[in-house]
């Protein structure tokens, strides 16, 4: 079973809100991530958890604010966006960080649109 | 510099036949991994096909195979007798060390 899962599909929200991504996988896998992407454009990095410890931040703003509470889960929790953070968010998850054969497994996205 | 390139934005493909989608890479790491993603237009990347930068053999995955020549840093996406379903954006990307680079990727149009 290669099954990562992610809630909600689509979120819709306002600049001031704060809303929560969720991320969650079942293989056993130690190394989780959170990429967005723009429209025909490749995923761009957001995120690395390994062994449930923040690996690596590529100097995402403090507006995203992600957590990974056990093995298995993940969040990006969300605060006073702006309409640029309107994207695809893909979580994906890895055995662990680092091996050249570590395949990441991607699952289906959050579309989020922030008016 | 670790990169990958995709250099062609959009392929065409009759429906049954063959289609080659490029790419190339530049690492100066001896050990990675090349990697290759379907994203349909519903956004989910699904994982194809991978190839070792010690493998000797060309990896294969059912209609998938990947063309790997480490002299030339390339590894094209070969997929073999083409479906409707195969219309996507197609990614490659590499894994080197703790980083996973993608490329800009290609979008694939079966035409019936």
């Amino acid at each position: 079973d290669t099954e990562v899962t992610q809630t909600p599909k689509h979120l819709v929200m306002g600049m001031t809100n704060k809303k929560s991504l969720k991320c969650e996988q079942h293989m056993g896998h130690r190394a989780m991530y959170w990429y967005k992407q723009k429209a025909k454009k490749p995923p761009e990095l957001m995120f690395v958890y390994s062994y449930e410890k923040l690996s690596i931040n590529e100097s995402v703003p403090s507006r995203f604010s992600p957590e990974c509470p056990n093995s298995s889960l993940l969040n990006l929790h969300l605060h006073a966006l702006q309409p640029e953070d309107s994207a695809l968010y893909l979580c994906a998850s890895s055995q662990a960080l680092g091996h050249r054969k570590e395949t990441q497994y991607f699952g289906p996205g959050t579309r989020l649109l922030v008016l | 510099a670790q990169k990958i390139t995709q250099t062609q934005p959009g392929m065409f493909v009759q429906e049954k036949e063959a289609v080659t989608l490029d790419c190339t890479y530049d690492t100066s790491d001896q050990s990675y991994g090349l990697f290759w993603y379907k994203q349909p237009s519903s956004g989910e990347m699904i994982f194809l096909i991978y190839q070792g930068s010690y493998d000797e053999q060309n990896a294969t995955e059912g209609r998938y195979s990947l063309n790997f020549q480490k002299a030339r840093k390339s590894a094209n996406l070969v997929i073999s007798a083409s479906q409707l379903g195969d219309s996507a954006m197609y990614f490659c990307a590499m894994r080197a060390g703790n980083q996973f680079y993608f490329g800009t990727g290609t979008s694939l149009t079966v035409i019936p």
